[in-house]
């Protein structure tokens, strides 16, 4: 059985503080790719991030980068020098298999 | 490159009616996936077609039901319309299992749909 938690519902920060959301992914399965997605209130689901499993290198995209600890499971997503246009909820969804499962998203806002 | 679109965007029905939603895919690509979005449920898998052939199926009732056509284009259709059946439905594209690496998933704007 899979299961995908955000635990965080909603977060607060003011422009240009950083922000790490995050995302426990429990699963039997050795070999998996996690994303994060980001939807803003326009409704599209946008890709920001991918990764797999038996890598543990961190990442860093741009302002985007995430911290993969395979014991505990997290895969955590931090945005540097956050944006007002960062709004929107992000979700984490992990991907064993041929299914993508989403986790219940985490409703970011940014106050300028 | 366009993206994935869908149409129509918005739509209206009443209960006891059927739809038919349209996926076009980016171009390339050869899986279609498609996913329920409610607020309640949140985002869930109802099926994915892969070259025609249905390769996956979430845990959705055979009223919802699709199919994908040899230009890649997937049609979902819902019969025999619920109340619940209200939310936004997003079509993804990729292009499956390459050398054994998973691509990542695009999503087209989603259709709304409300049923009266």
């Amino acid at each position: 059985a899979q299961k995908v938690t955000q635990a965080q519902t909603e977060i607060s920060v003011v422009e240009k503080e950083d922000v790490t959301l995050d995302c426990v992914y429990e699963t039997r399965d050795t070999t998996y790719y996690l994303f994060w997605y980001k939807q803003p209130p326009s409704g599209e689901l946008v890709f920001l991030i991918r990764r797999n499993s038996f890598d543990e290198q961190n990442e860093i995209s741009g302002r985007y980068s995430w911290n993969f600890q395979k014991s505990t499971s997290s895969f955590n997503f931090t945005i540097t020098a956050s944006q007002v246009v960062d709004s929107a909820v992000y979700f984490c969804a992990p991907h064993p298999g041929n299914q993508f499962y989403f986790g219940t998203g985490t409703s970011l806002t940014v106050i300028p | 490159k366009a993206g994935v679109t869908q149409t129509p965007r918005y739509l209206i029905k009443t209960r006891g009616q059927q739809v038919t939603l349209s996926c076009s895919p980016i171009s390339g690509h050869r899986s279609v996936s498609w996913y329920q979005q409610t607020p309640g449920q949140g985002l869930q898998f109802l099926f994915e077609y892969f070259s025609e052939t249905q390769r996956n199926k979430g845990n959705f009732p055979g009223r919802f039901s699709g199919r994908q056509f040899s230009n890649s284009r997937s049609e979902m259709n819902v019969s025999t319309l619920e109340l619940g059946d209200s939310a936004l439905y997003l079509c993804a594209s990729s292009g499956g299992w390459t050398s054994g690496r998973q691509e990542t998933q695009y999503f087209g704007p989603g259709t709304r749909l409300l049923v009266l």
